[in-house]
């Protein structure tokens, strides 16, 4: 079975100071991570990926992550906030299955705040 | 990216009638779609997953004779909520996957008076 843990359901962070999310997940096989951003009333929209090869993922607006296998994180990052990147931020993760599809976990989200 | 659209994007019924959703996957052919139902400040919680052509396969707890799943073509699903009672409102958000990704749609915000 796999999870994904969000520490934090609530983040704030002053404009222009490093944003970090964090995630831990747990994966009996090989997982491939995501980011994504959800604003208010909108589905979600992929930030980035981590299937395979570099463990360094950048991503849209700005935002990477890093995937490190040893501590089973994927935490998000960037390194100067904007009022825009107010959102709700959810990790997830699957993994292939041998019939080619998969299934995503979510966390539970984090919210970011960005004080001006 | 692809898109995915959902129509309505909000919908407001009496309790006891029925609501349906529709996901459409504008520019690829889906292989596989997700129903998605969101509860206020929580994570997306995953409802049922369908195949064109054939029945959907729901997670446990969920009732497949309240939340009807119908995946006609490569590119439509509709999620029709049976008898709807104000516990059923919600976000509800479908997402379609291609060869190489998983898209979602913008959501349906379900209000059940």
């Amino acid at each position: 079975a796999q999870s994904v843990t969000q520490l934090g359901s609530h983040v704030s962070v002053s404009e222009g100071a490093l944003v970090l999310l964090r995630c831990n997940y747990s994966s009996s096989v090989p997982p491939y991570l995501f980011w994504y951003v959800q604003y208010p009333n909108q589905g979600l929209q992929l930030l980035l990926k981590y299937t395979t090869g570099a463990t360094l993922v950048k991503g849209i607006n700005g935002f990477e992550a890093e995937f490190k296998k040893s501590e089973t994180s994927f935490h998000l990052t960037k390194p100067s906030a904007h009022m825009s990147d107010a959102a709700e931020y959810f990790c997830a993760v699957s993994f292939a299955s041998g019939a080619g599809s998969y299934q995503l976990t979510f966390g539970k989200g984090t919210k970011l705040s960005v004080i001006p | 990216g692809a898109v995915v659209s959902q129509h309505p994007s909000r919908v407001i019924c009496k309790s006891g009638t029925s609501v349906k959703i529709e996901c459409r996957s504008l520019d690829f052919q889906a292989t596989t779609m997700f129903w998605y139902r969101q509860f206020p400040k929580q994570s997306l919680m995953l409802m049922a997953t369908s195949n064109e052509g054939s029945k959907a396969t729901y997670e446990q707890g969920v009732e497949k004779d309240k939340f009807l799943i119908n995946h006609a073509s490569l590119t439509l699903s509709t999620l029709t909520v049976t008898s709807a009672h104000p516990e059923d409102s919600s976000f509800y958000i479908c997402s379609a996957r291609n060869q190489n990704e998983q898209f979602f749609g913008p959501g349906t915000r379900l209000t059940v008076l």
